[in-house]
């Protein structure tokens, strides 16, 4: 089956730096990728649509400025965390779909654990 | 509003039993809905994908079914194992750009 690798799997950090997550399709071309976050005991939220070669469209309440995705490629979307706080630690997902394939499941990465000191 | 619920937060059973989990949905008539496996510290894994014409579909030791009248999927797993524990997830389809709006999840425990 396809394969999303994300990277890294977990993350420490110090409050104030910012810190980089990458996502990679890595046998199929993926137009459009989903960041989720999830929260303990919480289910997964979306955060934002990643569209290659396009801006990113995130949901409601989440900060386009301090949550920055960047889609340059059919098999790599990245989301940087700026200025990371302590209310920024959460599990942090993301997801794709083979380009042109609509209505079907959905290929998640191992996720990453962001702790922000 | 739309909702996706799955109202059982925990399910404890025994090895060798049948474990139903429920997945409910409110103000709103699906295509289809998906069930996904979640581990601790990981990504979520598709399991089965059930359409709203499709009464039943099966997958080795799942089974889904979808009834659109109590508005509501059940998801079971025969001869369970302590190797099926996990968090159990109903999606359903989300915006137009084909993203996927989860429940909150049913956490199985299977003991020996």
């Amino acid at each position: 089956g396809a394969v999303v690798s994300q990277h890294p799997s977990r993350v420490i950090c110090k409050s104030g730096t910012s810190v980089k997550i990458e996502c990679r399709s890595l046998d199929f071309q993926a137009t459009t990728m989903f960041w989720y976050r999830q929260f303990p005991k919480q289910s997964l939220m979306l955060m934002a649509t990643s569209n290659e070669g396009s801006k990113a469209t995130y949901e409601q309440g989440v900060e386009k400025d301090k949550f920055l995705i960047n889609h340059a490629s059919l098999t790599l979307s990245t989301l940087t965390v700026t200025s990371a706080h302590p209310e920024d630690s959460s599990f942090y997902i993301c997801s794709a779909r083979e380009s042109g394939r609509t209505g079907e499941k959905l290929f998640f990465g191992s996720g990453t654990q962001l702790s922000v000191l | 509003s739309q909702k996706i619920e799955q109202n059982s937060e925990a399910l404890n059973i025994q090895e060798g039993k049948t474990a139903t989990l429920t997945c409910n949905y409110t103000n709103y008539s699906p295509a289809y809905l998906q069930w996904y496996r979640q581990d601790p510290g990981r990504g979520p894994v598709f399991l089965l994908l059930i359409r709203e014409n499709e009464k039943e579909k099966r997958k080795e030791r799942l089974k889904v079914t979808f009834d659109t009248t109590l508005k509501q999927s059940l998801f079971h797993i025969t001869a369970s194992q302590p190797a099926d524990s996990a968090t159990y997830l109903c999606a359903k389809a989300g915006g137009s750009q084909g993203n996927l709006i989860f429940g909150k999840g049913t956490k199985l425990s299977v003991k020996p």
